[in-house]
């Protein structure tokens, strides 16, 4: 079955920093992958998401991620964070192409932004 | 208006109530989904229901049953509620074919 791992359950940053947030998959087959921003007392949005193709994905927000296939890992990226970016993040995978899409979440990462 | 809308928002409850959390979808998509929210566990599977005939067990379903009304309509039951169902819930849809997934603002539920 697949899983997702998030290791980091809590990122402290300062504003204008660079952060990655760490994603790492398990599946014997292909997958999509994503990522979910939560902000406080909101539900979720999609950030960016890979499907096919790069595997440098860019998101909203100034978000990229990338598709490692030989380590397995769909790291979140961010050249410079704001104050706004502190939410919880959501990495999700889910498996199959023609088949059900179920989505199957990390743990999460809380990013917290500080001045 | 939202693309999944979840009602209530906020619920409070005793041990031992019957409690329906109630979705509805504009997007026209025959796939729609019930999670969990838990601090430190992610979002995890109740339920999900690929077309109004097919409704399938997640890794979560104990305690839990759904019914779907209609394409649009898919909604979740506690039927007997405990304290550690207290948790958020989100209801969502799904279109495969563009990898996309939505989410309603979920739903918070206290069991006291």
């Amino acid at each position: 079955a697949q899983s997702v791992t998030q290791l980091d359950s809590q990122v402290p940053v300062f504003e204008e920093a660079p952060v990655e947030l760490r994603c790492n998959y398990s599946s014997s087959v292909s997958v999509y992958l994503f990522w979910y921003v939560q902000y406080p007392n909101q539900g979720l949005q999609l950030l960016l998401k890979y499907l096919s193709g790069s595997t440098l994905v860019k998101g909203i927000n100034g978000f990229e991620a990338e598709f490692n296939k030989s380590q397995t890992s769909f790291h979140l990226r961010k050249p410079s964070v704001h104050i706004s970016d502190t939410a919880e993040y959501f990495c999700a995978v889910s498996v199959g192409n023609t088949g059900f899409q179920k989505l199957v979440f990390g743990t999460g990462t809380r990013l917290l932004v500080s001045p | 208006d939202a693309d999944v809308t979840q009602t209530p928002r906020n619920r409070i409850t005793k041990t031992g109530k019957r409690i329906m959390l109630e979705c509805s979808q504009t997007k026209g998509h025959d796939r729609m989904y019930w999670y969990r929210q838990d601090p430190g566990l992610g979002l995890r599977l109740i339920y999900y229901s690929f077309d109004v005939k097919d409704i399938n067990k997640g890794e979560i379903s104990d305690g839990y049953s759904v019914s779907r009304q209609a394409q649009a309509k898919f909604s979740l039951s506690l039927e007997s509620a405990i304290p550690n169902q207290t948790a958020l819930y989100f209801c969502a849809t799904s279109d495969p074919g563009q990898g996309a997934t939505y989410f309603g603002e979920g739903s918070w539920l206290t069991v006291v």
